[in-house]
């Protein structure tokens, strides 16, 4: 089956600067790569997605990569703010589920 | 507003109870999921079901039971079979039971074990 694998599991990043998160699967039939925010006691929100015919794609201060040869992909958070402190969580879906990466604490220190 | 609604948002249980959490969607969608989350461990499966009337096992089936008697409604129970209970447990539902578009979650459901 599909490993995702996530680092790191812990990032803290003065405001402003930039915040990138990496993550590896291990299924090549995999299409889909997501990416979740989690909030302290809520459910996690979509922030950015990508499909595996894109190598990039970019939302204002968000951005996701993806390598398919490599196998891995990245989000990339620019002019990072307080309020983009949160639990990260990439995944990788090859058909009916998905699989997810283990988290990564985001702090952003004012 | 559409969306995915778990209840209840905390729950307390003791030793050798079942219980039932409700997870109910008014989004149209195929597929639904249970996951349960653990510090540090990410988001696990448990159940999904792609139909109504139609679900499989995850990752971590053992202990948990499933319905999915209506498309909007995908209960979980946690029995007494399940070791480990005290968890963050979190619904979600896809368009797509093909797993290619994007995951709407609930706010999760908290189950503490005394």
């Amino acid at each position: 089956g599909e490993n995702v694998e996530q680092h790191p599991s812990t990032l803290s990043v003065q405001e402003g600067d930039s915040a990138v998160i990496k993550c590896t699967y291990s299924d090549s039939a995999s299409n889909y790569f997501p990416w979740y925010k989690q909030e302290l006691g809520k459910g996690p929100q979509l922030i950015i997605d990508i499909r595996s015919n894109v190598g990039e794609k970019k939302d204002q201060r968000i951005a996701v990569t993806l390598n398919k040869t490599a196998k891995h992909f990245s989000l990339h958070i620019t002019e990072t703010q307080p309020e983009d402190s949160a639990v990260y969580f990439c995944a990788a879906s090859n058909s009916n589920q998905f699989y997810f990466g283990t988290g990564t604490s985001l702090t952003v220190i004012p | 507003d559409g969306g995915i609604t778990q209840s209840p948002k905390y729950l307390f249980r003791k030793e050798g109870q079942n219980v039932t959490l409700s997870c109910e969607q008014n989004l149209n969608h195929d597929a639904m999921y249970w996951y349960r989350q653990d510090p540090g461990q990410g988001l696990r499966l448990i159940y999904y079901s792609q139909i109504v009337n139609d679900f499989q096992k995850g990752d971590i089936a053992e202990g948990y039971s499933v319905s999915r008697e209506k498309k909007e409604s995908f209960p979980l129970t946690v029995t007494s079979a399940q070791k480990n209970p005290t968890a963050f447990y979190l619904c979600a539902s896809t368009e797509s039971p093909r797993g290619t578009g994007e995951l709407f979650f609930g706010e999760g459901s908290r189950l503490t074990v005394l």
